[in-house]
């Protein structure tokens, strides 16, 4: 069965500061892999995504993850954060074949301060 | 043109009493999925609709239902409510089924609160 572990359930950080979100999943075979973002009272925004090719994938609102297979990883990075990106992060988890139910982790709340 | 959207925003409902969600899809999306998040959690997989077709299940018990109409929109039931299914019910919009990198577009939700 698919699982996504999030480690870290609240980080702060400071505006213009860098962040790196941390994901590991399980999977059998290679996965695709999401970035979520969820503002307060809002569903989710995929911010980027991977299935195939270069393991460095861009995304939205600067934002980009590194797919390493070794480490069963897909961190979240982002080089400048903005007070704007104070959210709710989830990393989810795809089979890449038959239906299309998504494993989502626990979630990541960032806090940005001045 | 217009996201995902869903109805009623709010809801409040006592033990016992069955409810109906509803979701319009993103025009010319064909596939519906509706997903559960409790306070703290990540949403988890209820239900998969493609034309009409039940495409995909999670784990969940016989007292949650769904179907999704010509028109795709659709409707999650739930009945004989326990306090446990207060959560944040998503639907989730895509233009077709079933491979695992299609991007999916969330609605806002509908906050279910069992009293």
């Amino acid at each position: 069965a698919q699982s996504v572990t999030q480690p870290d359930i609240h980080i702060t950080v400071s505006e213009g500061a860098s962040l790196e979100l941390r994901c590991n999943y399980s999977y059998g075979a290679t996965p695709y892999l999401f970035w979520y973002v969820q503002s307060p009272g809002q569903g989710l925004q995929l911010l980027l995504k991977y299935f195939s090719g270069d393991t460095l994938v861009q995304g939205i609102k600067g934002f980009e993850a590194e797919f390493k297979r070794s480490q069963s990883s897909f961190n979240l990075r982002k080089p400048s954060v903005h007070w704007s990106d104070a959210a709710e992060y989830f990393c989810a988890v795809a089979p890449s074949g038959g239906y299309q139910k998504v494993t989502f982790g626990i979630g990541t709340k960032l806090q940005v301060i001045p | 043109d217009a996201g995902v959207t869903q109805s009623p925003t709010h809801l409040i409902k006592t033990r016992g009493q069955q409810v109906t969600l509803r979701c319009s899809p993103i025009s010319g999306h064909k596939s519906v999925s509706w997903y559960q998040q409790v306070l703290g959690q990540g949403p988890q997989f209820i239900f998969q609709y493609y034309e009409k077709e039940e495409r995909g299940r999670g784990n969940f018990p016989d007292r949650f239902s769904a179907r999704q109409f010509p028109n795709y929109s659709s409707e999650l039931n739930v009945n004989a409510l326990l306090l446990g299914d207060s959560a944040l019910y998503l639907c989730a919009s895509s233009s077709s089924p079933g491979q695992g990198a299609e991007k999916l577009f969330f609605g806002s939700g509908t906050q279910l609160s069992v009293l």
